[in-house]
């Protein structure tokens, strides 16, 4: 059964950075681009970054380039979003997904607070 | 980017009934390769979306087959018969045929 949990979410202030993390387990993590899609509250959905299964290509929303780095750590089974200058409009649920041309799986998400 | 409109927003729908909700692309969804990276999410309350629908007919694993998906170019339609309770949420097409990946605004299915 494939299984992403993202951790690493919080309430912290604007400017500031964090760093989210998602485990994967249930398939070969090693063999997959991976996603991350945020939602702010009581909004749509939007795609901000997407890294390559090898690392070897990653691309990013305008509305984080420059600010996110998403990673991943193929011996860990790890996907991360490292988040700097941070603003109020990054508030959202983040998810980590794998999406492929034929199946689609999300994690539960993790919330990230931006806030005086 | 590409643009997806869905429509209605919000729907209305008595047990037992049949709905559909429209997706369209400001692009057409035909990828170089032939596919079309359409898909179907749905979005229960206090969940993280679930797949339902893929290249635009394709029911994902253990989805039910009152769950049909249609369509072609940059005109989808999401079917939904004989509406059950666990089908209630917020419905959302999405893109994966053109960089960066888009989704439409969202179709919220409520009882009547």
């Amino acid at each position: 059964e494939v299984q992403l949990v993202e951790s690493g979410g919080g309430l912290v202030k604007p400017g500031s950075s964090l760093k989210l993390s998602c485990v994967a387990s249930g398939f070969t993590f090693s063999s997959y681009g991976m996603h991350w899609i945020r939602q702010a509250p009581k909004k749509g959905l939007e795609w901000i970054a997407l890294i390559y299964y090898d690392s070897s290509n990653k691309y990013y929303a305008d509305s984080v380039k420059g600010r996110f780095t998403i990673s991943r750590d193929n011996s860990k089974n790890t996907l991360y979003l490292e988040m700097n200058s941070l603003r109020s409009e990054d508030t959202a649920m983040y998810y980590c997904a794998k999406l492929t041309g034929s199946s689609g799986y999300w994690g539960q998400g993790v919330m990230v607070t931006v806030s005086s | 980017d590409v643009v997806m409109t869905q429509t209605p927003v919000s729907l209305s729908v008595s047990l037992g009934g049949q709905v559909s909700i429209s997706c369209r692309s400001s692009q057409s969804l035909v990828h170089n390769n032939g596919n079309t990276y359409l898909s179907w999410y749905l979005q229960k309350p206090g969940q993280s979306p679930q797949l339902l629908i893929y290249k635009v007919s394709n029911r994902f694993s253990g989805i039910s087959d009152r769950f049909s998906g249609s369509g072609s170019g940059t005109d989808f339609t999401l079917k939904i018969s004989r509406v059950e309770p666990d089908d209630l949420g917020v419905y959302y097409c999405g893109q994966g045929t053109q960089y960066p990946p888009t989704f439409g605004g969202g179709t919220k299915l409520e009882l009547k």
